[in-house]
């Protein structure tokens, strides 16, 4: 059964250097999503990903985020300069149509030192 | 932003019983309803949805009930079984309004006694 991907599965860094999270959507699947899950907190959505653009963001996805889609197959959620707060456990989910059932990865657990 | 509320943060069956786990939302916009199923250290993985436009969906031994006049849902597991033992976040989207993003509630932890 096709499934999404996310390396790296931990993330260690230091406050204010960047992160790179990386996503591999499944194959046939159009919209891609990033998710947030702050320890004990319930899952956030981040950003919305459609045909090369974003389609939704949320107050978080502030301009320390950015994503892109680099080529046909990877998806990917960058910080630019992390904070203590940016600590969490970061999901990618992809659908294959617009308000489609989301499926989601196993997650990237961020932690910033 | 309490969207999406699951009151009880934990529950307790035996196995073999039936399991009832709740969600109340506040947005009337909501037309897209779906029940997740965490383990740790894991993503969440979808167990079940359901359209506003319908009362009951039933897959197997999950049953996911709307109420849309009480803003309620309610996910029904029979019988339960010790490997259902995980978190349970439901969810909710307006999807008519070609909106992506899931509203998720803080989730119910089912554990399922042997």
């Amino acid at each position: 059964e096709p499934e999404v991907t996310q390396t790296p599965s931990h993330q260690v860094t230091q406050m204010g250097q960047e992160v790179i999270l990386r996503c591999v959507p499944i194959s046939n699947h159009l919209y891609f999503y990033w998710y947030r899950q702050i320890l004990g907190q319930k899952v956030e959505f981040l950003v919305s990903f459609y045909n090369n653009e974003i389609s939704e963001k949320s107050e978080i996805f502030d301009d320390q985020f950015s994503v892109e889609r680099p080529d046909g197959s990877n998806f990917t959620l960058k910080i630019r300069s992390t904070k203590l707060e940016d600590s969490a456990m970061y999901f990618c989910a992809s659908s294959e149509l617009a308000g489609a059932t989301q499926y989601f990865g196993p997650g990237t657990r961020l932690l910033v030192l | 932003d309490q969207q999406v509320k699951q009151n009880s943060p934990s529950l307790s069956v035996q196995e073999g019983r039936i399991s009832i786990l709740n969600c109340d939302y506040t947005n009337s916009m909501f037309d897209y309803f779906l029940w997740y199923k965490k383990y740790p250290a894991e993503g969440p993985t979808f167990l079940i949805s359901i359209s506003s436009i319908k009362d009951k969906n039933e897959d197997g031994r999950f049953t996911v009930f709307l109420n849309k006049s009480a803003k309620h849902l309610s996910l029904h597991i029979v019988p339960s079984q010790p490997g259902d033992s995980a978190v349970y976040f439901c969810a909710a989207s307006v999807r008519d309004a070609g909106a992506n993003n899931l509203f998720f509630g803080t989730g119910t932890r089912l554990t399922v006694i042997p």
